[in-house]
């Protein structure tokens, strides 16, 4: 199985900050990642997939990035909407989240 | 507008079934993988597993922590899926989604409240 390792666990923010959150694969995975946000009591919403392609609808100030076992989403500028919760998520071989970033105020 | 509405969360004793069905709207049911996800309280998701669109065959796939248990099947005529769970562990304890898509996700209802508890 592909396991999946996010960091950190938790990142405190203050808005119009640039944050970045990292997710790593226990092997290669071929660029088949998406990441998605969750704020409490909702489901989860698909931001970005194939590492790097944004969402219809999703603001451009979220961006991904990585290739091979390392990837990274970058929020440009943190905004009020955005304290929430992001897991990636592998799908190249089954599927497998990430244990969840929680992006806090700071 | 894509919706996914899940049906059928209760609480039930370990070791009995449940069926979880989910009603779909706003696009062509036929012409998609359909997936279940879950989520433990206060924990991560979880993939459970998919059923493929008649035009793959139908045919689905399931995590090793489901397999052997839970069922996914499907009813186009209805643009309904559904999620069989057998043998109900205390671990099973989770909201359950109902997704579009099969490897990668790109809509989740609400989901729905399963709790296996004596």
């Amino acid at each position: 199985d592909i396991q999946m390792t996010q960091s950190p666990s938790t990142l405190s923010a203050s808005v119009g900050d640039r944050i970045t959150i990292t997710c790593r694969a226990s092997q290669s995975i071929s660029g088949r990642l998406a990441w998605f946000q969750q704020k409490p009591g909702q489901a989860p919403k698909l931001l970005i997939y194939k590492a790097s392609t944004l969402e219809s609808g999703v603001p451009s100030r979220f961006s991904g990035s990585g290739s091979g076992t390392e990837f990274t989403l970058t929020i440009s500028s943190l905004q009020p909407d955005d304290f929430a919760t992001y897991y990636c998520q592998q799908y190249d071989s089954y599927s497998t989240f990430g244990q969840g970033t929680k992006v806090e105020i700071k | 507008e894509v919706q996914l509405v899940e049906s059928g969360g209760d609480l039930v004793q370990p070791g009995r079934s449940l069926r979880l069905s989910c009603t779909t709207s706003g696009f062509t049911f036929g012409d998609y993988a359909m997936s279940w996800c879950r989520q433990a309280p206060g924990k991560g998701l979880e993939w459970l597993g998919f059923i493929r669109s008649k035009a793959y065959g139908v045919t689905t796939e399931y995590a090793a922590s489901v397999k052997g248990r839970f069922t996914i099947s499907r009813d186009d005529s209805k643009s309904i899926v559904y999620l069989q769970m057998n043998s109900l562990k205390t671990e099973d304890t989770a909201v359950y989604y109902c997704t579009r898509g099969e490897w990668l996700i790109d809509y989740w209802g609400q989901g729905t409240l399963v709790t296996v508890s004596s």
